[in-house]
Parts: structure tokens; C-alpha cells; sequence
């Protein structure tokens, strides 16, 4: 079965450090991997995909398949990066229901 | 404007209630979903559906029920709640793509079990 494992529950940074949000899977595939983001008062929504490759509001993630991993990072972390942050697998081949790790809250300081 | 929507935004409700959580969708999905998030918790899967008269069970043991019988209403119903019920319910839908699909969420339902 598949599984998603956050280690972090909350990670708090100041303005302008890096960031990183760890990420890793259980899976014997291939999977799709996706990261869904929560601010304050809004709704969970996706911030990338790894099959996009893309960088989303300076924000990256690669997949990793030899350590399992999907780590989120941002070289520069804004104040209105503080949100709770969702890692997220859909297994193919199976029933593809989205599996979502426990969350990881990011506070970013002034 | 294409869309999903939760109704009641909160509810709480003494023990032993017969409650209905509504969810509709007007983004024409196929898919639709039940996770319940608790603070610091996975979200977990209660139910799911692949369309019209199509519904199954999650990985979450739940004592709730849904029904689907047109493909933009997905309603979830608990027969007689009970505190270990109180959590915050999400729904979600996502249209048919095979790969990669994109789930578009609820604002939720937070639910309080006296």
C-alpha cells in the first residue's frame, strides 16, 4: 500500500532563508506526486505536480526515486509563504485515489 | 462560475443526530471525493465516487454513508453522530484525466459532536 510520510509537523523559518519541506513516499512504482497548499482562511489547493516540472511561486520539488522523496523548497521564503503544506501520491495502477501525508505548517518570521 | 461548495460551513449537533453534509460541484467532474482532516493528521479518505450510482469506501473506517445520483451532488450522511465524529470534512472532485489529475477542494465542513 501506498504512503505518504511528512516528518515535520511544523517548520518555522525567518524572511529571506531557505526552505525546505521533506517529503517521502512508499511506493513500488511509478507515482505521481503532488504538493497542495493551505493558507490561513482559504482552501487546500495544488501548488505543483512533479510531472509539470515547474517552479509555482518559487517554489520546486523534485522527485527523487532512489530515496523515495519529494521535497519542496523555496530558496527564499516570503511571509506569505505561511500555510500548511500537503505532500500528496496517486499510485497508477491502482485505484488512483490520492493518498496525503500529515501536513507540515510553515511559519515564515519578519 | 464553475465551482464546489460545502454546505453548512459549521454544524454542531447533539449526539445521536441523523446529519447530512452537502457537496456540489458545477466543474462537471466525474470524480468525487470524502477526507476528513484533523489537525496535524493525514487527511484521510472516507468515500469516493467515479460517477452516477458509482460510490466507495475509503481507507478511514466510517460509520457515514453517500449516496450519488446526479454527478454534480455528492452528500455525506451520518445516521446518528457521535463525538469521535467531530472533524473537519472536506470534498473534493477531479475531472477524468487518467494521469496526473488535479483535485479541486471544498471550503469543508467543521463539524462539532456534543
Amino acid at each position: 500500500a501506498q504512503r505518504v510520510t511528512q516528518p515535520e509537523k511544523l517548520l518555522s523559518v525567518f524572511k529571506g532563508a531557505p526552505v525546505e519541506l521533506k517529503c517521502n513516499y512508499s511506493y513500488s512504482g511509478s507515482p505521481e506526486l503532488f504538493w497542495y497548499v493551505q493558507y490561513s482562511r482559504q482552501r487546500l489547493q495544488l501548488l505543483l505536480r512533479h510531472i509539470s516540472r515547474e517552479s509555482i511561486k518559487g517554489f520546486t520539488a523534485d522527485l527523487n526515486k532512489g530515496e523515495t522523496s519529494f521535497h519542496l523548497k523555496k530558496p527564499f521564503a516570503q511571509e506569505e509563504d505561511s500555510a500548511m503544506y500537503y505532500c500528496a501520491l496517486r499510485a497508477p495502477g491502482g485505484s488512483y485515489i490520492p493518498t496525503f501525508g500529515r501536513g507540515t505548517s510553515l511559519i515564515v518570521h519578519p | 462560475e464553475a465551482d464546489i461548495y460545502q454546505t453548512p460551513r459549521y454544524l454542531v449537533i447533539g449526539t445521536g443526530k441523523k446529519i447530512t453534509l452537502e457537496c456540489s460541484q458545477t466543474m462537471g467532474h466525474d470524480k468525487m471525493y470524502w477526507y476528513q482532516q484533523d489537525p496535524g493528521m493525514e487527511l484521510h479518505l472516507i468515500h469516493y465516487s467515479y460517477g452516477v450510482n458509482s460510490t466507495e469506501k475509503g481507507d478511514l473506517s466510517s460509520e457515514s454513508t453517500v449516496s450519488r445520483i446526479r454527478t454534480e451532488h455528492f452528500p455525506l450522511t451520518l445516521e446518528s453522530a457521535r463525538p469521535s465524529h467531530t472533524s473537519q470534512y472536506l470534498c473534493a472532485s477531479s475531472e477524468s484525466r487518467g494521469t496526473n489529475e488535479k483535485l479541486f477542494f471544498g471550503s469543508g465542513t467543521q463539524l462539532s459532536v456534543l
